[in-house]
């Protein structure tokens, strides 16, 4: 089975400009997350979506948006982007159930602001 | 709210040398705990996790973690340690009782350990 696959691996950007990553999860996998990963903040959690709907938001600006298709698939987006979110965007899949279930992450999005 | 501490930013061991990377996590209920690792450029692999039942729990490439809800620690434990297991590993937390209804899968890590194996 085919693991979590982000889009693009690696952007560049200028600050005050907007960006969207992509994220398909496992098939089969109903419910995406959306880290982000810096050395100073470590992983912090963006938000989660299942069916097309936002479940949980983490504590970050109402420049970080997201959604979700009917095929799960996930997309985020970043606004008047900042020299602060420059970080590996990291998307995480779970099949829906049990809140035991791990959660699979792709490779990430490394994002360069400049 | 749920917390993870990991308070070793970096473990050196030598190859065949067992090893412990260690956890301590806060929590209000009854914690879902993860380990996770980071190979450079990679997203995080899943190694273990602890729901319910025996306190110790294996899981890939022979890692194995004990927990210890009297200490709050979840400790990643290797008998005998490889160069290649050499990257930052993460100590997460999940809360199912802090979500109301179907509850979320959100993960809060640890700032992570650094693992260096010297041959």
């Amino acid at each position: 089975k085919a693991g979590v696959t982000q889009t693009p691996r690696y952007l560049i950007k200028t600050r005050g400009q907007q960006v969207t990553l992509s994220c398909s999860p496992i098939s089969g996998h109903r419910s995406v997350s959306w880290y982000q990963q810096t050395p100073g903040q470590g992983l912090q959690f963006l938000f989660e979506y299942f069916s097309e709907t936002q479940r949980n938001k983490g504590n970050f600006p109402g420049r970080f948006s997201g959604r979700q298709f009917s095929n799960s698939r996930s997309e985020m987006n970043v606004s008047t982007l900042e020299l602060g979110d420059s970080a590996l965007y990291l998307c995480a899949s779970s099949p829906w159930g049990p809140l035991g279930n791990e959660q699979y992450f792709g490779p990430g999005t490394r994002l360069t602001v400049t | 709210a749920q917390s993870v501490a990991q308070p070793e930013d970096q473990v050196n061991v030598a190859e065949g040398n067992p090893l412990t990377v260690k956890c301590t996590y806060s929590v209000s209920g009854n914690p879902y705990l993860f380990w996770y690792v980071q190979y450079p450029n990679r997203g995080l692999q899943f190694l273990l996790k602890y729901i319910t039942g025996d306190n110790l729990v294996k899981g890939s490439y022979g890692f194995e973690a004990e927990f210890n809800k009297s200490q709050t620690s979840f400790h990643l434990k290797k008998p005998s340690a490889l160069v290649s297991d050499s990257a930052l590993y993460f100590c997460a937390v999940r809360d199912p009782t802090t979500y109301s209804g179907a509850g979320s899968y959100q993960l809060t890590f640890g700032k992570g350990t650094k693992l260096s194996v010297i041959p």
